[in-house]
This record gives structure tokens, sequence and C-alpha cells, in this order.
């Protein structure tokens, strides 16, 4: 089943300790996304991925890294979680045909984060 | 960078009725706009999408229309029923681009 998984799906921490939220598609897909979804706000970019090695920072990526050693692979590190990063958080995936057009993004289950 | 803006933030309609979701993009060059809808507690999914050299796509129940002059597209909702309560997001992406910016979400209420 074509799909993006994300892991874990519920986490709860403290401010400072350093978490990982992983991110995998089976589709073969060339462009990942990590977004941020806050009540009212609506969906936030943080980073981008267009392929492996290529990463670039969406509109709100202060406190992230990301990193895309594997096409599948893009995980978000929050190195020093503070309260203001609790949030859902939401991985997606597309294809990239070098084409210059974007194409529909597919999302995984989220990951809800609660910073104390 | 662009921006997007969705209106209204909350709608109800009477289960039957119409539904319409409106937003605009600062972008000229933008050239995709998406439609996603969010369950309670799911993630968002596709439901239309539209490219700027089409005015309008339909497919059964809803439709997208785009107005590249104004700079704003539309989503039409007919004979709603209960499960197309959810949230709506608009979303628009520059040439050249596969970033998407999304709008702030429309809460869809229909009421049986």
């Amino acid at each position: 089943e074509a799909q993006v998984t994300q892991n874990p799906r519920y986490l709860i921490t403290v401010t400072g300790k350093k978490l990982t939220v992983t991110c995998s598609q089976n589709m073969n897909h060339e462009y990942m996304s990590w977004y941020r979804q806050d009540p009212g706000l609506g969906l936030r970019q943080i980073y981008y991925s267009m392929n492996v090695e290529v990463t670039d920072k969406g509109d709100v990526p202060e406190g992230y890294k990301v990193s895309r050693k594997e096409k599948r692979n893009f995980p978000l590190i929050l190195e020093s979680p503070s309260p203001n990063q609790t949030s859902l958080y939401f991985c997606a995936s597309s294809f990239f045909r070098g084409s210059g057009r974007a194409f529909e993004q597919f999302f995984g289950p989220g990951t809800r984060l609660t910073v104390l | 960078g662009e921006n997007v803006e969705q209106h209204p933030s909350t709608l109800s309609v009477q289960e039957g009725d119409s539904a319409v979701i409106k937003c605009t993009y600062s972008d000229s060059a933008s050239n995709y706009f998406p439609w996603y809808k969010q369950e309670l507690g799911k993630r968002p999914q596709l439901i239309i999408d539209i490219r700027s050299n089409v005015g309008e796509k339909k497919d059964q129940r809803i439709a997208v229309t785009l107005n590249k002059t104004a700079k704003h597209f539309s989503l039409h909702i007919t004979e709603t029923q209960p499960e197309d309560s959810a949230v709506y997001f608009c979303a628009a992406s520059g040439a050249g681009s596969y970033q998407l910016t999304f709008g702030k979400g429309t809460k869809l209420s229909v009421i049986p």
C-alpha cells in the first residue's frame, strides 16, 4: 500500500530533550516536506527536500533540523525542544518530475508533540 | 513569497445546500491550486486541484473555479452531506516551485 508513515504518533517530552520524528514514504517520491499545524494558523512549512542531500528552509524553520540521507526517509530533529514547538506535525511527499510543476502531496498521519 | 487568504474561517450549512469557500493568492505566477480536506483527527487529503491553464474543474459534487485576473479561486460543494463536515484548506504553488502555501482553513459543518 502506497503510504507515508510517521513515528511516533504522540509524544510528550520536556524542554531541552532532543527528539527525532521519523517520516518514511514508499512511493519513490523525490519531494518531501514537514509542516506544523496550529489552531487558526493552518499548515506552515518547516523544511523541505527536493531529493537526497538537498534540503531547504520553509516558512518556520527556527528550532528544527532535517536530513535526507535516503530517498524514502526525511526525519525531523528538534535538538532542544521548547514549549512553543508544541504542535501537530505532518510529513508529506510528492513527485518531482523536474518540470517546475507541483503535484499532489501525500500526507502522513501526523505526530502530536507536547513539550512541557 | 506567496500569501494565501481563505474565507470564511467557519461555515455552517443545512444538509442539501451548497457551500462555497474562497481563497485569494498574491503571486500572479502561481500555477497550481489544490484543495485538501481534513476530517477530525485525520491527515489532509487532496479532493480536487486545478492548474492555471484551466478555469474550472468538476468532480461529482465538488468543483473549483479559478480567476487568474483577480487572483482568486473557490471551492464549491453542492448537495452537501454530513460527511462533508471537515476542515478544508486551499493552497497555491508558484511557477517553478514545488512548495505549497496553505490558507488557514475553513471549518465546514453540515447540519442534518
